[in-house]
């Protein structure tokens, strides 16, 4: 599995925007780029996922660099529920990689 | 649709007795995965099953662990005479595919004394 890089930890203020970032610069061409997030106590849960173009849904957005070597999560506005470790993961779009491998992740905090 | 569903959320066992830690895909869900989590550590992939079949169990200790998910019923995940280093909390999640996002559940905390 392609190996990510994130930092150990970061923080941010409530209601402020987060951007969490990744580097994966032995990305291949079919790896697709997954975050998941932790919360305290609690399994996994899935955030975003993109292959090239940025992505957005209801819980966060993804920018994705041209060269696909690194991507951003944001967290538009971010709460007191959003404190959680955060996984970049890749995942082979082909063969489906058949699990996800999981590194240490950046452990977010947010501030009142 | 309910989530994945583990039980026991809490297990508590003796050095040498056996651990059996249970978990129900989501509907419709027929790939499994189990991870454990150490104290103040990451997750750490330990086996995927289909249906009636291990596909891959490159992170299941040699000795005293097997899983199984049987045609009807739970994935079970076993742990014979449990150790303190077993001491974990053990995570299982399905999908529907295999480049399908992974739903995780609650996870089952097993401490042994």
């Amino acid at each position: 599995d392609a190996k990510t890089t994130q930092p150990n930890s970061m923080e941010s203020n409530e209601e402020e925007p987060v951007h969490l970032p990744c580097n994966h610069s032995t990305i291949s061409g079919t790896d697709y780029i997954h975050w998941y997030r932790q919360l305290p106590s609690q399994g996994p849960e899935y955030v975003i996922h993109g292959l090239t173009s940025n992505v957005n849904n209801r819980m966060a957005s993804l920018a994705i660099a041209e060269d696909r070597k690194s991507s951003t999560l944001i967290l538009h506005r971010a709460t007191l529920r959003d404190a959680a470790v955060y996984y970049c993961i890749l995942r082979d779009g082909v063969q489906g990689a058949q699990k996800l491998v999981f590194g240490q992740g950046t452990r977010l905090t947010i501030n009142p | 649709n309910a989530g994945v569903m583990q039980n026991p959320r809490h297990l508590v066992r003796r050095r040498g007795q056996e651990a059996r830690l249970r978990c129900s895909p989501m509907k419709g869900h027929s790939h499994v995965y189990w991870y454990r989590q150490l104290p103040e550590e990451g997750l750490k992939f330990m086996v995927y099953l289909q249906k009636e079949n291990i596909i891959d169990e490159s992170g299941m200790p040699k000795e005293r662990f097997s899983a199984e998910f049987p045609k009807e019923g739970p994935s079970i995940l076993r742990i014979q005479q449990v150790v303190r280093g077993d001491s974990a909390a053990y995570f299982c999640a399905s999908s529907p595919g295999i480049t399908e996002k992974l739903f995780f559940g609650s996870g089952t905390q097993l401490s042994v004394l």
